[in-house]
């Protein structure tokens, strides 16, 4: 059993490139989130999802993108990153209550 | 509104002796509060979960943690550490009011174990 999945584990990006962090999860759970992780600060969530074709905003959005076609998928797409975008990304689906984390994705942006 | 407070962003403590990591919240409505440990590089896994039934409640890995209403805490505690338990821990607090997941994580408390 996976659980959550994400891809890539690590990345290195110039300002201004996009890219597209893939998250999916094979349990079949409806709410799944991305947050991001900055030393001091917790997880701050970008986005969320109630399920397929559902999306809305989390705490700090901006400068982020999302979309749910299937339960299985939540890919985040960075539209031009910046360097206040380095951060480690944890997605996570939820079931009664319980938040399933993926192992995280380490971006920086020079 | 929510909010969570970790009152310490490091501990540490002798292996074999007890961790009580600190964790103080500000909810409006019935929350749902959790511990979740991150070890080095890795997700956020659950430690214990609070949803209203008994105060007391049991995690893995001889964890456990009280619910104090009055004194608005859910501090964790383990009788006595081990090395494995070299991590960062984080108090966790939710509402639901509509149904939909709403999480407020606070900033962590890292915990290093001697030897």
């Amino acid at each position: 059993n996976a659980g959550v999945t994400q891809t890539p584990k690590f990345q290195v990006l110039k300002t201004g490139q996009s890219m597209t962090l893939q998250c999916a999860q094979d349990m079949n759970h409806e709410y799944m989130s991305w947050y991001r992780q900055d030393p001091g600060m917790g997880l701050r969530l970008i986005h969320y999802s109630v399920g397929a074709g559902i999306t809305d905003q989390g705490e700090v959005p901006n400068g982020y993108n999302v979309s749910r076609s299937t339960t299985e998928d939540f890919p985040l797409r960075l539209l031009s990153a910046a360097p206040s975008q380095t951060s480690v990304y944890f997605c996570a689906s939820t079931w009664s209550g319980e938040l399933f984390f993926g192992e995280g994705s380490r971006l920086t942006v020079l | 509104a929510q909010s969570v407070t970790q009152l310490d962003s490091h501990v540490s403590v002798s292996e074999g002796t007890p961790v009580l990591l600190r964790c103080n919240y500000s909810s409006s409505y019935s929350p749902s509060l959790f511990w979740y440990v991150q070890h080095p590089n890795k997700g956020l896994q659950l430690l214990l979960k609070y949803t209203s039934a008994a105060t007391l409640v049991k995690g893995i890995n001889g964890f456990e943690a009280e619910f104090k209403k009055s004194e608005t805490s859910f501090h964790l505690t383990k009788p006595s550490a081990h090395m494995s338990d070299a991590a960062e821990y984080f108090c966790v607090v939710s509402d639901q009011p509509s149904g939909t997941y709403k999480y407020i994580f606070g900033t962590g408390t890292r915990l290093k174990v001697l030897a």
